[in-house]
């Protein structure tokens, strides 16, 4: 069975641009959740998907969407980038909303922004 | 205060050694996760707890609900157990998010 697939593995933006982040999650997972890990603030919860309607939001500002298909893939919008946005974005998928089901991680998307 | 506080933020220990790693929190939750980080990014999830206790080859985790504390033991280490390993938690009001410890980095030195 196939892993969870970020695309792509390493991006550099510059300030002010927007950026489209991919999970693909494994087969038949119904829940994709995203995460920002950053030196300073460790992981902290982005959103949670599951068919296709967000459940839950952490707290970030409206330049952070996400969306999910019919396929439960997932993508992750960051718009007006600003140089705090540069972390390793990580999703998440589990055949039930996680927290209560377990969780299985993509490899990640390192996200530089200058 | 954090939701969620690891102890040690860093651990250095002989290959061999019994290693625990403790985490407590302040928040009701529905479910507790110890997660593995290994350099490069790469998290795995190596156990879900709700109460008691859960074994996996080598590694033991452990809740007290009455005392909003869990501990991760690792029992005979090894260098490949090098790693940051790191504590959630879902909370079981409000938004329900999830909450993550910041850590602990622990080096097992063969």
């Amino acid at each position: 069975k196939a892993g969870v697939t970020q695309t792509p593995r390493y991006l550099i933006k510059t300030r002010g641009q927007q950026v489209t982040l991919s999970c693909s999650p494994i087969s038949g997972h119904r829940s994709v959740s995203w995460y920002q890990q950053t030196p300073g603030q460790g992981l902290q919860f982005l959103f949670e998907y599951f068919s296709e309607t967000q459940r839950n939001k952490g707290n970030f500002p409206g330049r952070f969407s996400g969306r999910q298909f019919s396929n439960s893939r997932s993508e992750m919008n960051v718009s007006t980038l600003e140089l705090g946005d540069s972390a390793l974005y990580l999703c998440a998928s589990s055949q039930g909303s996680w927290g209560l089901a377990e969780a299985f991680f993509g490899q990640g998307t390192r996200l530089t922004v200058v | 205060k954090n939701e969620v506080e690891q102890s040690p933020q860093n651990l250095t220990a002989q290959e061999g050694e019994f290693i625990t790693i403790n985490c407590s929190y302040s928040v009701g939750i529905s479910a507790l996760h110890w997660l593995q980080q290994h350099p490069g990014g790469g998290i795995v999830s190596l156990f879900m707890l709700s109460s008691g206790k859960k074994k996996h080859g080598r590694l033991i985790a452990t809740i007290n609900i009455q005392e909003k504390h869990s501990s991760l033991h690792i029992t005979a280490s090894h260098p490949r157990d090098s790693a940051v390993y790191i504590c959630a938690v879902k909370t079981n009001f409000g938004n329900e998010k999830l909450t993550f410890g910041t850590g602990t980095r622990l080096t097992i030195i063969p």
